[in-house]
């Protein structure tokens, strides 16, 4: 099983600010399988990079991704006030699919 | 629209079975993978495993092998997660999910509560 490693657990950071989380896997995964989802409270996760940078439908240009074989990052460039939320990256590389176990982005 | 519409909030008893149901439209169900993803209270999303409705391939996480069962009816667009006996730690809130052309899981229902009491 790929084991999905995400850092920081928790991320206080003010509006305007860019953030950085990371997603490491235990052993390499193709891009291609590698995405990002955002969780606020009460609501089901929403798609947000999948294939390692490529931005889902709808999603605002301030959301990027990168990396590649073990190391994945997801970047806001601009914090918004409805970006506060908590962010998980996943792999559907190799069965099982894992989740990372989350970054909670939080107001500084 | 594309959709999956999940079944109510379920309050069951341990020992009890359940099935709880996940219903696609404005999509062609018999071509894309549903997941399942249980989310315990305060915790985080665990994968539980997917389903192909198309031939009903069915690939489970090993935490939840024989635990759980799978299935999709495809001629109502639904798919399926059963319990035969629940425990109380089976409390949480499941969520299916389409695996999109893109290989991510790009639908997501609004999930289904499930609680168990002792």
């Amino acid at each position: 099983e790929i084991v999905m490693t995400q850092s920081p657990v928790t991320l206080s950071l003010s509006p305007g600010e860019r953030a950085t989380l990371s997603c490491r896997a235990s052993q390499s995964v193709t891009s291609t399988y590698l995405s990002w989802y955002q969780q606020k409270p009460g609501q089901a996760p929403r798609l947000l990079i999948y294939g390692a940078s490529t931005r889902a439908s709808g999603v605002p240009a301030r959301f990027s991704g990168s990396g590649s074989g073990t190391d994945f990052t997801l970047t806001i460039s601009s914090l918004q006030p409805e970006d506060f939320a908590v962010y998980y990256c996943q792999q559907d590389y190799n069965l099982p699919y894992t989740f990372g176990q989350g970054t909670k982005l939080e107001i500084k | 629209e594309v959709q999956l519409v999940q079944s109510g909030a379920e309050v069951k008893k341990s020992g009890e079975s359940l099935r709880i149901s996940c219903k696609g439209s404005g999509y062609s169900f018999t071509t894309y993978w549903i997941a399942w993803v249980r989310q315990m209270p305060g915790k985080g999303l665990e994968w539980m495993g997917l389903i192909y409705p198309g031939d009903s391939d069915t690939r489970y996480s090993p935490s939840f092998q024989g635990q759980v069962t799978i299935s999709a009816d495809k001629s109502i667009t639904t798919a399926f997660l059963q319990w035969s006996s629940l425990k109380a730690s089976d409390s949480a809130m499941y969520y299916c999910a389409r695996r999109g052309s893109s290989t991510a899981f790009d639908i997501w229902g609004r999930g289904t509560m499930v609680a168990v009491s002792p």
